[in-house]
């Protein structure tokens, strides 16, 4: 059973770039959630999605977007990209009534 | 909202020595408590939750936390490291519905041979 994949796994952006990382989650999960996770730093929630609709949104610009497709993978969207974006960007999956949270390996943006 | 503080950004221990990493939450409301490996270059693995009942959660690697209400404290312990087990720790909350994980800034665990 595979778990969360991400892709892709490295990625190097220069400022005022667009990017989008997807997310595939774990087998039997419909919910998506997208963190930032910067060095040294705890990862931040960036928003939640389920049933294909944002759920729930932390703290963050609205550069950053998402999407959920009908088989439950999820696209993270950053535009206008800015130094300080440079971080670990981690997808978790989980089921609903569950509160358990799946991470996946991440993808490490870099934004030169 | 939720927030978590995690006292010690690292903690340096000893082969087979016990180990308490300390976490403290603040919340107006009902929580799940959580905690998180992390090995360098890698995601989060769940070592432990913390949902209902008894207070006393034990998880995997023979690690342990106990949820206490009154100090809102959720500290993980360990009475026998190994090296294997030096990692970045973070302590997380949620509210019931489990839409949004609140998570401390991690203490750094190393395990000295």
């Amino acid at each position: 059973d595979a778990g969360v994949t991400q892709s892709p796994t490295h990625l190097i952006k220069t400022r005022g770039q667009q990017v989008t990382l997807r997310c595939s989650p774990k087998s039997g999960h419909d919910t998506v959630s997208w963190y930032q996770q910067a060095l040294g730093q705890g990862p931040q929630f960036i928003f939640q999605y389920y049933e294909e609709e944002e759920r729930q949104r932390g703290n963050f610009p609205d550069r950053f977007s998402g999407h959920q497709f009908p088989n439950y993978s999820s696209e993270l969207n950053v535009n206008a990209l800015l130094l300080g974006d440079s971080a670990l960007y981690l997808c978790a999956s989980s089921f609903q009534g569950r509160n358990e949270q799946f991470f996946g390996p991440g993808t490490r943006l870099t934004v030169l | 909202a939720q927030s978590v503080t995690q006292l010690d950004s690292q903690v340096p221990v000893f082969e087979e020595a016990p180990v308490e990493l300390r976490c403290n939450y603040s919340s107006s409301v009902s929580v799940y408590l959580f905690w998180y490996v992390q090995y360098p270059n890698q995601g989060l693995q769940l070592l432990l939750k913390y949902l209902s009942g008894s207070t006393l959660v034990k998880g995997i690697n023979g690690f342990e936390a106990e949820f206490n209400k009154s100090q809102t404290s959720f500290h993980l312990r360990k009475p026998s490291v190994h090296i294997s087990d030096t990692a970045e720790y973070f302590c997380a909350v949620s509210d019931r519905t489990g839409n949004q994980f609140y998570f401390g800034t991690g203490t750094s665990l190393t395990v000295i041979p």
